[in-house]
């Protein structure tokens, strides 16, 4: 199995800060990464594919970046509505997600 | 717009069968361009892929799982649906229906998830 580990299990931030939430593959996984946001009682949303692509509808103050084993997702200016959980996901073998980082207003 | 639902018991005795279904409206099944996943999520465990099927009736399951998974297809009525035999409290979890591209795949559309408990 690949390990999907994220760094931090939590931030605190303020709005306006810029953000990024680092995510590390057990072996390379080329660019077969997403990325998805979740808040409390809702399902996840997909925010980016294929490491670095922004999906349909999606802000551009997110954005992704990386290959091989680390990634990162880079919130350039938060908004009260990006306080929640964000996970990895990769889909080079399988398909295994990170153990969430948590978002919090400071 | 899409949607997906699922349904089912939401209790579930150890050792007996867990089965969901989801109801796919503003979109068909018969799509040849999409895999329909079940996904769960727990606590402890975080988010588990569980498996997914394609409108042929492919299917490809977790291999932590696949032993105890069955997802079938009803294109008629533009549903699909999981089984999980054999289950534990450790199945307790809320499960989602779920969809996603051709392999390898990110899943883009999620249904809004059901609890299923695993309790005598």
């Amino acid at each position: 199995d690949i390990q999907m580990t994220q760094s931090p299990s939590t931030l605190s931030a303020s709005v306006g800060d810029r953000v990024t939430i680092t995510c590390r593959a057990s072996q390379s996984i080329s660019s077969w990464l997403a990325w998805y946001q979740q808040k409390p009682g809702k399902a996840p949303k997909l925010l980016i594919y294929k490491a670095s692509n922004l999906h349909s509808g999606v802000p551009s103050r997110f954005s992704g970046s990386g290959s091989g084993t680390e990634f990162t997702l880079t919130i350039s200016s938060l908004q009260p509505d990006d306080f929640a959980t964000y996970y990895c996901q990769q889909y080079s073998n399988y398909y295994t997600f990170g153990q969430g980082t948590k978002l919090d207003i400071k | 717009q899409l949607q997906l639902q699922e349904s089912g018991s939401g209790l579930v005795k150890p050792s007996q069968t867990l089965s969901l279904t989801c109801a796919v409206s503003g979109g068909s099944l018969s799509t040849g361009a999409y895999s329909w996943s079940w996904i769960r999520q727990t606590p402890g465990r975080g988010l588990e892929w569980i498996g997914y099927i394609y409108h042929t009736g492919s299917t490809y399951y977790s291999p932590s799982l696949e032993s105890r998974v069955t997802i079938s297809i009803d294109r008629s009525k533009n549903q699909f649906s999981l089984n999980l035999t054999s289950v534990t409290a450790a199945d307790t979890a809320v499960y989602y229906c779920v969809r996603g591209g051709t392999a390898p795949t990110y899943f883009d559309f999620w249904g809004q998830g059901t609890l299923v408990t695993v309790s005598s």
